[in-house]
């Protein structure tokens, strides 16, 4: 079946220091994977997809991901974090003919001044 | 820009009321959706709508049903509300076509307390 895992529920950085937050997917297929970010009290923004091609994609607020086949894995990444950064992280991945999306379990980012 | 709005941002019920939540989407997507949110659960499916009047449970479809009357508005349905009902709910929306396949749209929630 498939599944995502988030392994860090709750991660807390310093303002402008790098950031990686950790997910794991389970999949028969080459997956379509998504990070969305939830700032407190709003929906879910999309932040980037990956679908096919490179395996490192670029997403909104200089975010990246980087898809490893190897390794089941499609880790967030920004290189310096800004107080703004701080909400909820999601992992997700496509699943089935429907569109439907299986979600990970989250991580909550703090960033401290 | 898609817009997906939902009915209420904060809702207050007390038990055995019977509770909707009402979701618009603007963008003529044929796919809708219904999630519910709780702390270290992540997003769990309840419903999900892949045409008018046409719907598929989820993974805890148990206690709720759904309507869609029209293309646009997905209705979450509490038949009867409890106290384990006290979520966050969010409403998504999904076109299958083009290279977007299952990118999702998402309101911006409500949440629901159920007394």
């Amino acid at each position: 079946a498939q599944s995502v895992t988030q392994p860090d529920i709750h991660i807390t950085v310093s303002e402008g220091a790098s950031l990686e937050l950790r997910c794991n997917y389970s999949y028969g297929a080459t997956p379509y994977l998504f990070w969305y970010v939830q700032s407190p009290g709003q929906g879910l923004q999309l932040l980037l997809k990956y679908f096919s091609g490179d395996t490192l994609v670029q997403g909104i607020k200089g975010f990246e991901a980087e898809f490893k086949r190897s390794q089941s894995s499609f880790n967030l990444r920004k290189p310096s974090v800004h107080w703004s950064d701080a909400a909820e992280y999601f992992c997700a991945v496509g699943a089935g003919p429907a569109g439907k999306l299986i979600f990970g379990q989250g991580t909550t980012l703090q960033v401290k001044p | 820009d898609v817009k997906v709005t939902q009915s209420s941002r904060y809702l207050v019920k007390r038990t055995g009321e019977k509770v909707f939540l009402e979701c618009v989407q603007d963008m003529d997507h044929e796919n809708m959706f219904w999630y519910r949110q709780d702390p270290g659960l992540g997003l769990r499916l309840i419903y999900f709508s892949y045409d008018v009047k046409m719907k598929e449970k989820g993974d805890i479809p148990e206690g709720y049903s759904v309507s869609r009357e029209k293309k646009e508005r997905f209705s979450l349905i509490l038949e009867s509300a409890s106290t384990n009902q006290t979520s966050m709910y969010l409403c998504a929306s999904h076109t299958p076509s083009g290279t977007g396949s299952y990118e999702q749209y998402f309101g911006p929630g409500t949440r629901l307390t159920v007394t």
